[in-house]
């Protein structure tokens, strides 16, 4: 597609619930990262693919998350058992290299408030 | 590691006036440089880069940013602001071949009539 597109944009869970998240990357970009933004903060590395390949996890605040790539196209970031201080704007990017940078192409973000 | 600070949470300047945004990193290794911009309603996107080659880089919307080894730092300038650069900017950096990049925590910028 044009851009990275992500679902749902807003999503409101009940604490304790499951949320999942959809990333549609740019066509062609073999590396999606996954970010999470608390209000009044910069992005925080969660997770990174090559491909289908999960290459860092470092980011991911504990096993409540979970993300995938199984064809290394669309990538789901799974959050069980909702907590309040989950609630985020959580944002995915593709990259294209330059040289050996990864330069981000950004999606909107989905956005969610766990009560 | 790689670690980013955004010197100013909040910049208010007026229309025309120059503009600094000041950002520092920290990292062990060589490392890329980004800003990336959000506009009021509107997702990030790039601004610009410095990957290697020449310390000064530059937008197309007439910004300009240069790397300062030495001083570990990438500030963010523009001579003449516009209403239209009212937006949130963020630094960035990523050591080279690595994956990830790490954020500031951003700068507002408000441009002022």
């Amino acid at each position: 597609g044009a851009g990275v597109s992500q679902s749902p944009r807003y999503k409101v869970a009940k604490r304790g619930q499951d949320v999942a998240l959809r990333c549609d990357p740019i066509s062609g970009h073999v590396s999606l990262f996954w970010y999470q933004q608390a209000l009044g903060q910069g992005p925080e590395f969660l997770t990174y693919f090559q491909n289908e390949a999960q290459l860092d996890k470092s980011g991911l605040p504990s096993d409540r998350f979970f993300a995938e790539r199984p064809e290394g196209s669309v990538s789901t970031l799974k959050i069980q058992r909702t907590q309040q201080e989950d609630s985020a704007v959580y944002l995915c990017a593709s990259s294209s290299r330059d040289r050996r940078a990864n330069v981000l192409t950004f999606g909107a973000g989905s956005r969610l408030t766990v009560l | 590691a790689q670690s980013v600070t955004q010197l100013d949470s909040q910049v208010p300047v007026f229309e025309e006036a120059p503009v600094e945004l000041r950002c520092n990193y920290s990292s062990s290794v060589s490392v890329y440089l980004f800003w990336y911009v959000q506009y009021p309603n509107q997702g990030l996107q790039l601004l610009l880069k410095y990957l290697s080659g020449s310390t000064l880089v530059e937008s197309i919307n007439g910004f300009e940013a240069e790397f300062n080894k030495s001083q570990t730092s990438f500030h963010l300038r523009k001579p003449s602001v516009h209403i239209s650069d009212t937006a949130e900017y963020f630094c960035a950096v990523s050591g080279v071949g690595a994956g990830k990049s790490t954020f500031g925590d951003g700068t507002t910028l408000t441009v002022k009539p």
